[in-house]
């Protein structure tokens, strides 16, 4: 069955540090894939997505993801992150074919100290 | 524009009682529909998902059930809710797979 892991359940930062989150799949065809976030006591906003081209995503608030293919991997960085940026992140995969089942990672917390 | 509405946003409920949580949505047609459950450690569940009208997919055994009456309209129900019911439920869609839009969600309560 399709899934999507995501290695790091808590991070724990200073700021200026630089961050990545993993973020693997498994499915052997085409996906979109995508990141979201979820800060304290909001709703999930978009960070960015990738569908083909450039594998390497520019998103909102200094993010980017690179699509590995052969790894079945879509990584989120950032080279300095702030302690705005204390949030919960998922990784979501919507593989090609079938019925387009939106599946997400169980989620990965970042606490961001000052 | 394409929304997305979803209701009630709040509600608590005593064990054994039905559930009925709606989502409807605008600007499109033929939308990819989903229910999720968010729970504190396991992000977003994916609990029933619908590609068309009838057409429901069922991701985990529980105590719930799903039905799409209508193009734009998803239903998340129950007949006897449970403690273990309680949590924060999403609806969510897409079309070709491109943008995925939220409802507000809805928080349940079951005493």
């Amino acid at each position: 069955a399709q899934s999507v892991s995501q290695h790091n359940h808590h991070v724990i930062l200073s700021e200026a540090a630089s961050l990545e989150l993993g973020c693997n799949y498994s499915y052997g065809g085409t996906v979109n894939l995508f990141w979201y976030v979820q800060y304290p006591g909001q709703h999930l906003q978009l960070l960015l997505k990738y569908f083909s081209g450039d594998p390497l995503v520019k998103g909102i608030k200094g993010f980017e993801a690179e699509f590995i293919k052969s790894k079945f991997s879509f990584n989120l960085r950032k080279p300095s992150v702030q302690w705005s940026d204390t949030a919960e992140y998922f990784c979501a995969v919507i593989p090609s074919g079938g019925y387009n089942k939106l599946i997400f990672g169980a989620g990965t917390r970042l606490a961001v100290h000052p | 524009s394409q929304t997305i509405h979803q209701w009630p946003a709040t509600l608590v409920q005593p064990v054994g009682s039905p559930l009925s949580l709606e989502c409807t949505v605008e600007g499109t047609s033929n939308p990819n529909l989903y229910w999720y459950r968010q729970a504190a450690g396991r992000g977003l569940q994916l609990l029933f998902y619908s590609v068309g009208i009838g057409q429901i997919s069922s991701e985990v055994p529980q105590n719930l059930s799903a039905s799409r009456p209508q193009d734009r309209q998803f239903i998340l129900s129950s007949k006897k809710l449970l403690l273990s019911d309680s949590g924060f439920y999403l609806c969510a869609w897409t079309v070709n797979r491109n943008t995925i839009y939220f409802g507000e969600g809805s928080w349940l309560t079951v005493v």
